[in-house]
């Protein structure tokens, strides 16, 4: 079964700067999705990002961006000049490309953004 | 574009109660996915439904159920329920070409099971 591990539970960023968030995967696939969803108090799950694995090219949006690491199996998400708005819970998650299998998550990061 | 709708926002029901919750996905999604979110077990995948029928379920036990109407709207319904029941309940919808757009959520709905 795949599994999606997120080590950091929270982080802190001051306004401004960069801060990265770690995920790591486990999976015998080849052909997979990744995302990187954001969970303001809104409780509602915003997609940030994705990922096709048989891309190498990292995904960028905007001040986000991803290092995407197939060999290691690690999917860790950028923010660069974070804002206040940026404080959220975020969650990396997992799809295989074929089939009609569900996300997995991991546990989530929580971020702060410190003025 | 309407999002993704979830009734009710909140929901306080008593131990043995049975609750339903409702969700409307995007206008042209088909696809509709329910997860649990706890703050131990983090989310969890409940079921898919596809044009009415259940595609995929999780491990949860038979007191969870759902169904999907021909209008694509879903609802979810927890029988007999339990203090672990308390979550949020998460909906999510995809467009027949999922595969590259992930999912749309709802707000959720936060049960309370006291």
């Amino acid at each position: 079964a795949q599994t999606v591990t997120q080590s950091q539970p929270e982080m802190s960023v001051q306004e401004a700067e960069t801060v990265t968030l770690s995920c790591t995967y486990d999976t015998s696939e080849s052909d997979y999705y990744l995302f990187w969803y954001k969970q303001p108090p809104s409780r509602q799950m915003i997609l940030v990002i994705r990922q096709e694995a048989y891309k190498q090219q990292n995904a960028t949006e905007n001040r986000f961006s991803v290092n995407f690491q197939k060999a290691a199996k690690s999917f860790s998400l950028k923010i660069s000049d974070s804002q206040l708005g940026d404080a959220a819970m975020y969650f990396c998650a997992y799809r295989r490309r074929s089939g009609n299998t569900p996300l997995v998550f991991g546990k989530g990061t929580r971020l702060s953004v410190i003025a | 574009k309407a999002g993704v709708t979830q009734t009710p926002r909140y929901l306080i029901k008593t131990r043995g109660q049975q609750v339903t919750l409702s969700c409307s996905p995007i206008s042209g999604h088909r696809s509709v996915s329910w997860y649990q979110q706890t703050p131990g077990q983090g989310l969890q995948f409940l079921f898919e439904y596809f044009s009415e029928t259940q595609r995929n379920k999780g491990n949860f036990p038979g007191r969870f159920s759902g169904r999907q109407f021909s209008n694509s709207r879903s609802e979810m319904n927890v029988s007999t329920l339990e203090l672990g029941d308390s979550a949020l309940y998460l909906c999510a919808s995809s467009p027949p070409d999922r595969t590259n757009y992930g999912y749309t959520f709802g707000s959720g709905t936060r049960l309370t099971v006291v």
